[in-house]
């Protein structure tokens, strides 16, 4: 049973230019969360979502992020016009729902924004 | 919104002795509080976890409790090994309701040879 995919692990951009993070989670799992880290802090909730619904994004900021995870096909979660402080490593987690409370983390999208 | 403090920051211990990580909540809803481990550059992993109808938990060396009067939880890791090294992170959510995880800050734990 493969664990939570997460691509690219690393990522270069450019100011102004846009950031496409992809999350597959575990098999049997239908709730994704994405959490932010930046260097030397804890995990910042940003946003959960389900299937074709996003559940709670009061985490996000404002502008310039989306997330969405459809029907068919990984979670995405998407900046635009980066930022250099949009650096960090975005972490997405799943958990199979109802029946459990664990959440499993995908190994980390490193974003670096030059 | 739940608030987590986690501290010591940074903790080193002697080999073989034991470490203590200390957390507090400020959201008496929450009901759930996952312990994570992350070494450098790696994803964080579950060690350990506590619901809030109970009020300790042991997995071999790694015990948790919680204390929901106070609003506080613990792990404790004893017989410290030198792979022990590593961010601790405790947590806390309202599970059925939001399911986010609210993050303490970390703990930097050197385990010293």
């Amino acid at each position: 049973n493969a664990g939570v995919m997460q691509n690219p692990r690393h990522l270069v951009r450019r100011r102004g230019q846009e950031a496409r993070l992809r999350c597959s989670p575990m098999k049997g799992h239908s709730h994704v969360y994405w959490y932010r880290q930046l260097p030397e802090e804890g995990l910042k909730f940003m946003v959960y979502l389900q299937k074709e619904n996003i559940i709670d994004e009061s985490g996000m900021p404002k502008e310039r992020f989306s997330a969405e995870f459809p029907k068919e096909g990984p979670s995405i979660l998407r900046i635009q016009q980066v930022v250099r402080g949009d650096s960090a490593a975005y972490f997405c987690a799943s958990s199979p729902g109802t029946s459990s409370y664990e959440q499993y983390f995908g190994p980390g999208t490193r974003l670096t924004v030059t | 919104g739940e608030n987590v403090e986690q501290h010591p920051s940074t903790l080193s211990v002697q080999e073989g002795d034991s470490a203590v990580i200390k957390c507090t909540y400020s959201d008496s809803a929450s009901n759930y509080f996952p312990w994570y481990k992350q070494e450098l550059g790696k994803r964080p992993q579950l060690i350990i976890d506590i619901r809030s109808n109970v009020g300790e938990k042991k997995d071999q060396r790694i015990a948790v409790t919680l204390n929901k009067t106070a609003k506080h939880f613990s792990l404790h890791i004893t017989e410290t090994q030198p792979e022990d090294s590593a961010v601790y992170f405790c947590a806390a959510s309202i599970w059925n309701r939001d399911d986010k995880i609210i993050f303490g800050k970390g703990t930097r734990l050197h385990i010293l040879p």
